[in-house]
């Protein structure tokens, strides 16, 4: 029963590039949030998918970044033209409807994004 | 707005007690969570709060006063793989956030032998 997966784990992108951050959920759940993880910094909440929908964006920065979940497959967090300052640890969190308060979250182990 | 703080560095030696704190304030308040965090790895889940007590499980507990924005994560008999980041996270459920955590920045614990 696998967790969370992403991939990949360490990703080296130059200036101006893009970068392209996978992410499965846990078997049976179908909503899935971004965070990115600033050194120092507490764990900062980006996007809120569905499968197929967006339900909450206010995180993500209104430029080159944007996120998808689709029907078929992992979601994908992408961020164009990647600037040093987009070098950070993404990680993804899954759960099934969090329709309870009690519904925790599982953390895949992140993707460490290194921009030269 | 949300606003949590917790302490950014604690040190404790093996097999004692330690008391890490967390305050909050935030609109829309459903649950308080902690988790930890080994570098490089994954948050855990630890443990969850919603009405206002202490909640045991094994050598860690979480206690939780609504009515002040304030919990605290106790770990008892400290082992050196406890030394890690301890992230408290809020949940809000006001309008489309359904589920979602707001973290602090995380108290990084080191246990000494």
């Amino acid at each position: 029963n696998a967790g969370v997966m992403q991939n990949p784990r360490h990703l080296v992108r130059r200036r101006g590039q893009e970068a392209r951050l996978r992410c499965s959920p846990m078997k049976g759940h179908s909503h899935v949030y971004w965070y990115r993880q600033l050194p120092e910094e507490g764990l900062k909440f980006m996007v809120y998918l569905q499968k197929e929908n967006i339900i909450d964006e206010s995180g993500m920065p209104k430029e080159r970044f944007s996120a998808e979940f689709p029907k078929e497959g992992p979601s994908i967090l992408r961020i164009q033209q990647v600037v040093r300052g987009d070098s950070a640890a993404y990680f993804c969190a899954s759960s099934p409807l969090p329709r309870f308060a009690n519904e925790k979250l599982f953390f895949g182990s992140g993707t460490q994004l290194s921009v030269l | 707005g949300q606003n949590i703080d917790q302490p950014t560095e604690m040190t404790a030696t093996e097999g004692a007690i330690v008391q890490i704190n967390c305050t909050y304030q935030t609109s829309g308040f459903n649950g308080l969570f902690w988790y930890q965090q080994h570098a490089g790895e994954a948050p855990t889940f630890l443990s969850y709060n919603v009405l206002d007590g202490l909640e045991e499980k094994g050598r860690f507990s979480s206690f939780l006063s609504r009515s002040k924005g304030y919990s605290y994560l106790l770990l008892k008999e400290l082992q050196m793989k406890d030394s890690a980041s301890y992230l408290c996270a809020v949940r809000n459920d006001r309008g489309s956030t359904l589920g979602r955590l707001y973290f602090g920045r995380g108290t990084q614990l080191t246990v000494w032998p």
